[in-house]
């Protein structure tokens, strides 16, 4: 398994350029989510995803939209990037527990990531 | 709602000595708790978790994590500190009473361990 992959690594775009951020895993996971992470902030969940055709806001989706049209795929669309936006991107995905004898299913595995810088 | 509190930026210690790196939490239900960590320039990699079941906690790495609800604490501990330990560690906490399709974690602002040799 080449477990959740992001492309690209590394991204500058100008203000107000779109452009969209992939994520994709091959572990058959319902749960797919994107996080940023800014210098002493940890990691914020901007959207979420509990399966295909199933998406839901986290806490800081402004500016981002995403899609689920399959379970490997969630990619992250930024509409006009501003420099607000400069961050570093996480993809995760786990199970979906539908009990309690699988909670132990729910781990969160991370991408490797993408730097965007917004000049 | 629910959060996480890394009270300290930065944890030296020197090689071979037991470490600690501290988390606290606030969530209005039982927590699921989880430690993350960072190598530069990597992903997060899943360290252990705490769902339900005995306070001791044992990971990957040789790392373990205690669980005390009456001090709200999930601190990650290691007997002996290897060099190759330096990271970045993050904590991370779910209320099990909340929406479980949502499934957000909440993070700690981090902590950077250093083990000097």
């Amino acid at each position: 398994n080449a477990g959740v992959t992001q492309t690209p690594k590394f991204q500058v775009l100008k203000t107000g350029q779109s452009m969209t951020l992939q994520c994709a895993q091959d572990m058959n996971h319902e749960y797919m989510s994107w996080y940023r992470q800014d210098p002493g902030m940890g990691l914020r969940l901007i959207h979420y995803s509990v399966g295909a055709g199933i998406t839901d806001q986290g806490e800081v989706p402004n500016g981002y939209n995403v899609s689920r049209s399959t379970t490997e795929d969630f990619p992250l669309r930024l509409l006009s990037a501003a420099p607000s936006q400069t961050s570093v991107y996480f993809c995760a995905s786990s199970y979906r527990a539908y009990s309690r004898t699988t909670l132990n299913q729910e781990t969160q595995y991370f991408g490797p990531g993408t730097r965007l810088l917004v000049l | 709602a629910q959060s996480v509190a890394q009270p300290e930026d930065q944890v030296n210690v020197a090689e071979g000595n037991p470490l600690t790196v501290k988390c606290t939490y606030s969530v209005s239900g039982n927590p699921y708790l989880f430690w993350y960590v960072q190598y530069p320039n990597r992903g997060l990699q899943f360290l252990l978790k705490y769902i339900t079941g005995d306070n001791l906690v044992k990971g990957s790495y040789g790392f373990e994590a205690e669980f005390n609800k009456s001090q709200t604490s999930f601190h990650l501990k290691k007997p002996s500190a290897l060099v190759s330990d330096s990271a970045l560690y993050f904590c991370a906490v779910r209320d099990s009473s909340g929406d479980t399709g949502r499934r957000a974690l909440t993070f700690g602002s981090g902590t950077r361990l250093q083990v000097q040799p």
